[in-house]
């Protein structure tokens, strides 16, 4: 999950397993949530998005899921392959006259093992 | 390609000299961002073009920084008197129009500015 410390929130898995990877928010008006992938060298790719009027949304092996009471985010990835290893950055956008603006958090590392 | 280009992709400089990063976006996209990403930390807000103009530039640090965007496409950071802290990589994304529509962002792979 986030981290307000230096060092980057990492997540292990086996191959084939499902991995769940988590992101508390901050501000409670954000309304749109986007879940980004980061390879090394590269810059993010979008992975799903969610808006806040919703609770889950599911695309090709991912899940998103949103608690907005306790401004949790979730990713899911089910059956986690080695091409799935790369940081993955939540990023909230706060609406109103800045929707354009996203906000990332720190980002976790996941490491698939074959 | 058909993505975001960013030149150039490596950039080592002394401190206290000029720097230019250029952006291509995709072509049609008429929003542009660029984004500063320090090491293990996520990207960080600086500026959204929104055609020629820049509609918000309240993320540059201070005013030794400034982009510009002429023709609404190509865009350039500009960074004076460079500082070893400005060390990072500049990331560029384009979308189709303001997140507020389709909200999906194409970032381009970014410009690693090392400043000694």
């Amino acid at each position: 999950g986030e981290s307000v410390g230096l060092h980057l929130p990492t997540l292990s898995v086996q191959e084939g397993d499902n991995s769940i990877i988590n992101c508390a928010y901050s501000n409670s008006a954000s309304d749109y949530f986007i879940w980004y992938k980061q390879e090394s060298g590269k810059g993010p790719q979008f992975i799903i998005d969610i808006r806040s009027n919703m609770d889950k949304r599911q695309g090709q092996r991912v899940t998103v899921l949103l608690n907005k009471t306790v401004k949790h985010l979730s990713l899911q990835i089910a059956a986690t392959q080695p091409g799935d290893s790369a940081v993955y950055f939540c990023a909230e956008n706060r609406g109103g006259g800045s929707n354009y603006k996203l906000t990332f958090g720190k980002g976790t590392l996941l490491t698939v093992n074959p | 390609g058909a993505g975001v280009s960013q030149t150039p992709s490596n950039k080592v400089t002394e401190k206290g000299k000029y720097v230019e990063l250029r952006c291509d976006p995709i072509s049609g996209h008429t929003a542009l961002y660029w984004y500063r990403q320090s090491l293990g930390q996520g990207p960080e807000f600086l500026i959204y073009f929104q055609g020629t103009g820049a509609a918000d530039d309240s993320g540059l640090p201070n005013d030794r920084f400034f982009a510009v965007r002429p023709e609404g496409s190509v865009s350039t950071l500009k960074i004076q008197r460079t500082e070893r802290g400005d060390s990072a990589v500049y990331l560029c994304a384009s979308s189709v129009r303001p997140r507020g529509g389709t909200g999906e962002l194409f970032f381009g792979e970014g410009s690693r500015l090392t400043v000694l």
